[in-house]
């Protein structure tokens, strides 16, 4: 398995304002994936980040609200905007790698509180 | 669409002792993996075990063990000595292959170790 991190661990922020939550890996990845996870809540999967192209969004969300980048195979960008306190919650990245196509692998995890 | 159910919100295990953690699931399909993810409070999530659909055999790691019936759909996680370190949230989950690689969770079962 890949090793995976996340910055930042955790943040505090103000409503209307916007984080950017980075995911790298150490080494080339098939896919990423950023997931939520809403106070004890199960996850559910945002996007899909795509290399060298735009993200793949799930129903319900929208690029406007979580723009993802991911210019190479080891690093990918998560941006919650404008938050709102029902933002707050634990982002996570995944990934597949190549010597594992059918089982994904997640980061630490970003725990996201807005005021 | 598939759904996970997971029908047991929390349990308590003595350490040392077995638990099993119940996980049923709805799907057409005949090919798919299911896997079990611990998350504990660090909020990391692991992969704990995965199971291949069309293989008979039911998947074991070390301590941790699944019963897998599949014209049930059922997919149960058994913990065997348990240990105090095994507190967590288990998650079961459930990916079609050619979806992308796409997973959906069941809500979780809070589990608790005790001396």
């Amino acid at each position: 398995s890949a090793v995976i991190s996340q910055k930042p661990s955790r943040d505090i922020c103000q409503r209307g304002t916007s984080l950017t939550i980075q995911c790298q890996v150490d080494s080339q990845v098939t896919m990423m994936f950023w997931y939520r996870q809403q106070p004890g809540q199960s996850l559910t999967l945002i996007a899909t980040a795509n290399q060298g192209s735009e993200a793949t969004y799930e129903s319900g969300f929208v690029i406007d609200k979580f723009p993802i980048s991911r210019p190479n195979l080891t690093f990918s960008t998560l941006t919650v905007s404008n938050m709102s306190p029902e933002d707050s919650s634990i982002y996570l990245c995944s990934v597949l790698t190549s010597g594992s196509t059918d089982t994904q692998y997640f980061g630490p995890g970003t725990r996201l509180t807005v005021l | 669409a598939q759904t996970v159910t997971q029908s047991q919100p929390e349990m308590s295990v003595q350490e040392a002792e077995t638990v099993t953690l119940s996980c049923t699931y709805d799907t057409s399909e005949s090919n798919y993996y299911l896997f079990w993810y611990k998350q504990p409070p660090s909020r990391q999530m692991i992969l704990v075990i995965r199971q291949e659909a069309y293989k008979q055999q039911n998947a074991t790691e070390n301590r941790f063990s699944v019963n897998f019936q599949k014209a049930a759909k059922s997919f149960s996680l058994k913990i065997s000595d348990s240990q105090l370190g095994d507190t967590a949230m288990y998650f079961c989950a459930f990916m079609r292959p050619g979806t992308a690689s796409k997973l959906t969770f069941g809500t979780g079962t809070r589990l608790q170790v005790t001396l």
